[in-house]
C-alpha cells in the first residue's frame, strides 16, 4: 500500500525566506505526483503536475522536483510572502489505480 | 468557466440518519472522483467514476455509503444510518478523462453527525 510522508508537518518562516517541503513516497511504480494547496475551510488547488518521467517542474515563485528512484519530491518556494500561508498537500497516482494518496500536508505560516 | 461545486457546504445531521450530497463536476469532465478528509488527516479516494459507471469504488469504507451518477455529470454520495465516525469533510474532484491528469477540486461539503 503506497504510504505518502509530509516532512515537516507545520513551518513558520519570515516574508522573503526560501523554503523547502519534503514528501516522500514508500512505492515508487507512480504515474505522476501532484503538489496542491488547502486554504482553511477551502477545497484544494493544484499547484503542480509532475509525471513519472520527469524531474521537475515550475510555476512562478515554485518548484517542484521529483525523484522516482528514491520515492522523493521537494516544493522548493521563493521569497516566501505572506499569502502564501496555507497547508500543502503531496500526492501521488499510483500505477495500480487514479485514486490520489496524499500526505497528511505541511502547514505553513510566512509571517510579515 | 465554473470549477467542481457542492452542496451543501455544511450539513448537521443526528446519528442515524440519512445524508446525500451533491457534487456538480467541471463541465465537460468525464471522471469524477469522491474523496473524505478528517481533521489534521490528507484526503482519503473513496470513489471513482469513469462517465456514469463507479471504475473503482474500492476506498468506500463500508455498505452505509453508495454513490450515483446517472448521467455522467452530477454525482450523489449518499451515506445511511450515518454514525459520528462519519463526520469529515466530502471532497469531490473531476478530470477531463481520467487518465492521471489533474484533478481539480470542489470546496467540499462539511459533514458533522450528532
Amino acid at each position: 500500500k503506497q504510504e505518502v510522508t509530509q516532512i515537516p508537518a507545520a513551518l513558520s518562516v519570515p516574508e522573503g525566506e526560501n523554503l523547502v517541503l519534503n514528501c516522500s513516497f514508500t512505492d515508487s511504480a507512480i504515474y505522476n505526483l501532484q503538489w496542491f494547496r488547502q486554504d482553511p475551510g477551502k477545497g484544494l488547488t493544484s499547484l503542480l503536475l509532475i509525471q513519472s518521467s520527469q524531474r521537475e517542474q515550475t510555476s512562478g515563485r515554485l518548484n517542484a522536483s521529483l525523484d522516482k528512484s528514491s520515492g522523493r519530491s521537494t516544493l522548493y518556494i521563493a521569497a516566501s510572502q505572506p499569502g502564501d500561508s496555507a497547508t500543502y498537500l503531496c500526492a501521488v497516482i499510483s500505477n495500480s489505480g487514479y485514486a490520489l494518496n496524499f500526505g497528511k500536508g505541511t502547514s505553513l505560516l510566512v509571517t510579515p | 468557466g465554473a470549477g467542481v461545486s457542492q452542496t451543501p457546504s455544511n450539513k448537521v445531521t443526528e446519528k442515524g440518519k440519512y445524508v446525500e450530497l451533491r457534487c456538480d463536476p467541471i463541465s465537460g469532465h468525464t471522471a469524477l472522483y469522491w474523496y473524505r478528509q478528517s481533521l489534521g488527516q490528507g484526503p482519503e479516494f473513496l470513489i471513482y467514476f469513469q462517465g456514469t459507471g463507479a471504475a473503482d469504488d474500492s476506498g468506500l469504507p463500508n455498505d452505509r455509503f453508495f454513490a450515483v451518477r446517472p448521467e455522467g455529470s452530477v454525482s450523489t454520495l449518499k451515506i445511511q444510518r450515518t454514525e459520528r465516525g462519519d463526520s469529515a469533510v466530502y471532497l469531490c474532484a473531476s478530470s477531463l478523462q481520467g487518465n492521471a491528469e489533474t484533478q481539480y477540486f470542489g470546496p467540499g461539503t462539511r459533514l458533522l453527525v450528532l
